[in-house]
This record gives C-alpha cells, sequence and structure tokens, in this order.
C-alpha cells in the first residue's frame, strides 16, 4: 500500500529552537495532514492542508503542501517544553482511510 | 476530551486470553477505525466500519475482529494473546468516513500481555 516516509525520526533539540520535519511519498496525495501526539494521549490534528503550494500556519506551527503534492513540512518555531510529542503526518487521496507516516519523535532539551 | 471514548484505559491479560476493547465515537459521527501503535512504532490501520458495516480492512489479525453496532459504538476483539499485541490500541471517529478532513482520535487503551 502506499507509504509516507517522515524524517527525521527523532530530534533533540534545545528549548527555543526552530523545528523542521518532513513527509514525502512515491505517490501523489490530495490531503496532507500533521497530527501531534502527546505521551500517553491520541493524535490531535494540528493543521490540514488541501491545495499544492498551500502554506498555513498555526500559532508557531507552519506547513506547507508540497508542489509536487508528494510531500509536506511542518515548521515550528521558538520551540518550548510543551512541544514535546510525536508529530504524524498523514495523507489522503481522496480513498477510504488516511495513510499516516512513522512519526518524528521530538525531545526539549530544557 | 476528544468526544471520542475508549475503555477501558488499561488492560493486562495472560497469553492466550482474550479481550474486547470498546470505542463510543463522537457524537454525529458514523464512521470508526482502529488502530495499532506499537512500542515506538507508528500508527497501524486495523479496520474501519462506517455506519455499521466494515469499509475498510488493513494488517488485521485473523485474530482479531471487530463490529460497530446500531448506536454506532464498536468493539475491538483480540483472541489467544500473543506477547507481541502488547500494545496502544487507538479507536478514531470521523462524520463520513471522508478521510480530507481528519479523524479523532480516542485516548488509546493500553493492553499489555504476559
Amino acid at each position: 500500500g502506499q507509504q509516507l516516509n517522515q524524517s527525521p525520526q527523532s530530534m533533540f533539540i534545545q528549548e527555543g529552537e526552530d523545528v523542521s520535519m518532513n513527509c514525502t511519498s512515491s505517490s501523489i496525495f490530495n490531503t496532507w495532514l500533521w497530527y501531534k501526539q502527546d505521551p500517553g494521549e491520541g493524535p490531535v490534528l494540528l493543521i490540514a492542508l488541501y491545495k499544492a503550494g498551500e502554506l498555513t500556519s498555526n500559532g508557531r506551527l507552519t506547513a506547507q503542501f508540497g508542489i509536487t503534492r508528494k510531500d509536506s513540512f511542518l515548521n515550528i518555531s521558538a520551540s518550548i517544553p510543551s512541544d514535546v510529542g510525536i508529530y504524524f503526518c498523514a495523507g489522503s487521496q481522496g480513498a477510504q482511510k488516511l495513510v499516516f507516516g512513522q512519526g518524528t519523535r521530538l525531545t526539549i532539551n530544557p | 476530551d476528544s468526544g471520542v471514548t475508549q475503555t477501558p484505559k488499561h488492560l493486562i491479560t495472560a497469553t492466550g486470553q482474550r479481550v474486547t476493547l470498546r470505542c463510543s465515537p463522537r457524537s454525529g459521527d458514523l464512521s470508526v477505525y482502529w488502530y495499532q501503535q506499537s512500542l515506538d512504532q507508528g500508527l497501524q490501520f486495523l479496520i474501519q466500519y462506517y455506519n455499521g458495516e466494515e469499509r475498510a480492512k488493513g494488517n488485521i489479525l485473523e485474530r482479531f475482529s471487530a463490529q460497530q453496532f446500531p448506536d454506532l459504538h464498536s468493539e475491538l476483539n483480540l483472541s489467544s494473546l500473543e506477547l507481541g499485541d502488547s500494545a496502544l490500541y487507538f479507536c478514531a471517529s470521523s462524520p463520513t468516513g471522508d478521510p480530507n478532513y481528519g479523524y479523532t482520535f480516542g485516548s488509546g487503551t493500553r493492553l499489555t500481555v504476559v
């Protein structure tokens, strides 16, 4: 089936640093979604992208729908301790279910 | 509170046993999805139901089964449990089954098989 490749798999940063992560696929997607999973909780939707080239922000988070429609990017500016967690990308091709990436685990040193 | 309720929150059981995980979707949502998340792994799609009917199947083992009832709650049954079945099991729901608006996840059931 379709696969989404997320990178990096994990990140260890200092508080206040900016974060960049991405998600790529060999297939075209119509929708890209970014989720965050706090420890011990279910994933929560952060940002949804519906058009190639679209750039959408949610507070300190900014995500982009790649021009080729095969990738998406998530940036977090000025990281804070509560940003810790696992970030998942997910894509839809208009089919019946979302395809999820393997996640990027973010750890922040205070 | 996401509106998706999963019970129990934690479950410890022995190998060879059978368990049932329960999910109540968000009010008004017709579609339910089950995902498995093993330690340090991503979300593995198991199965989807829409308004009581199975709609899509993922990497669900034959020892696992699920159903969605007329009141739209769903149950995931895991039998002949093995140590490797230890994982977080998430239920998610969506209004129509259209994936383009995302799913709402519950807090999960943590299953430990000993």
